[in-house]
């Protein structure tokens, strides 16, 4: 089975600051990683696929990065709107998510 | 829109059965695979279960294979999860969800997901 770390498990942040957060896979995942932000008591919703395609619709503050068994989710300028939970999940090899990034406000 | 609505979450005690359904609109309901990811309270999410277009194929998280069974009905547009001998640890939201793609065995990610019902295993 392929496990998915992610870090940090918590990140306080404020409005305008830039956000990386880390994903790390068991073993090669070639570029099958997706992101997705989940706020509380809503089901997530996919923000970027194939470690760095952008969904239609997500604004472009979000990027992606990476390709084998090192990822990173980047905001470039945090808005209020992105305080969330953030999640990866790799699709190489059935599907399996990171434990969760919190994104909280400073 | 993608709409997926869930239903049948309830509270039941330890050892009995459970089936959820997962109403499709907006989409061709019967040109892509469907899951079913859960999420225990305050913790993570834990795919469960993947089925093809067409049924043909399906595959199970260990932590739940040969206790719960999915299936879909084309004609009803409707995904389903039948949940027998339930534990405690099966207590989460489930969600379903659904893949770009109709073959389950290429690599695809989830690009819409339902609001999730709420499954309790208690006694």
């Amino acid at each position: 089975d392929i496990q998915m770390t992610q870090s940090p498990s918590t990140l306080s942040a404020s409005v305008g600051d830039r956000v990386t957060i880390t994903c790390r896979a068991s073993q090669s995942i070639s570029s099958w990683l997706a992101w997705y932000q989940q706020k509380p008591g809503k089901a997530p919703t996919l923000l970027i696929y194939k470690a760095s395609s952008l969904e239609g619709g997500v604004p472009s503050r979000f990027s992606g990065s990476g390709s084998g068994t090192e990822f990173t989710l980047t905001i470039s300028s945090l808005q209020p709107d992105d305080f969330a939970t953030y999640y990866c999940q790799q699709y190489n090899s059935y599907w399996t998510f990171g434990q969760g990034t919190k994104v909280e406000i400073k | 829109q993608v709409q997926l609505v869930e239903s049948g979450g309830d509270v039941v005690q330890p050892g009995r059965s459970l089936r959820l359904s997962c109403a499709a609109s907006g989409f061709t309901f019967s040109n892509f695979g469907m899951h079913w990811v859960r999420q225990a309270p305050g913790k993570g999410l834990e795919w469960v279960a993947v089925i093809s277009y067409d049924g043909g194929n399906k595959y199970y998280a260990d932590s739940v294979k040969g206790r719960f069974t999915i299936s879909r009905d084309n004609s009803k547009n409707t995904l389903y999860l039948q949940m027998n001998s339930l534990r405690a640890e099966d207590t989460a939201v489930y969600y379903c969800a659904k893949s770009q793609t109709a073959l389950v065995i290429d690599p695809h990610y989830f690009d819409y997901w339902g609001q999730g019902t709420l499954v309790t295993v208690s006694s």
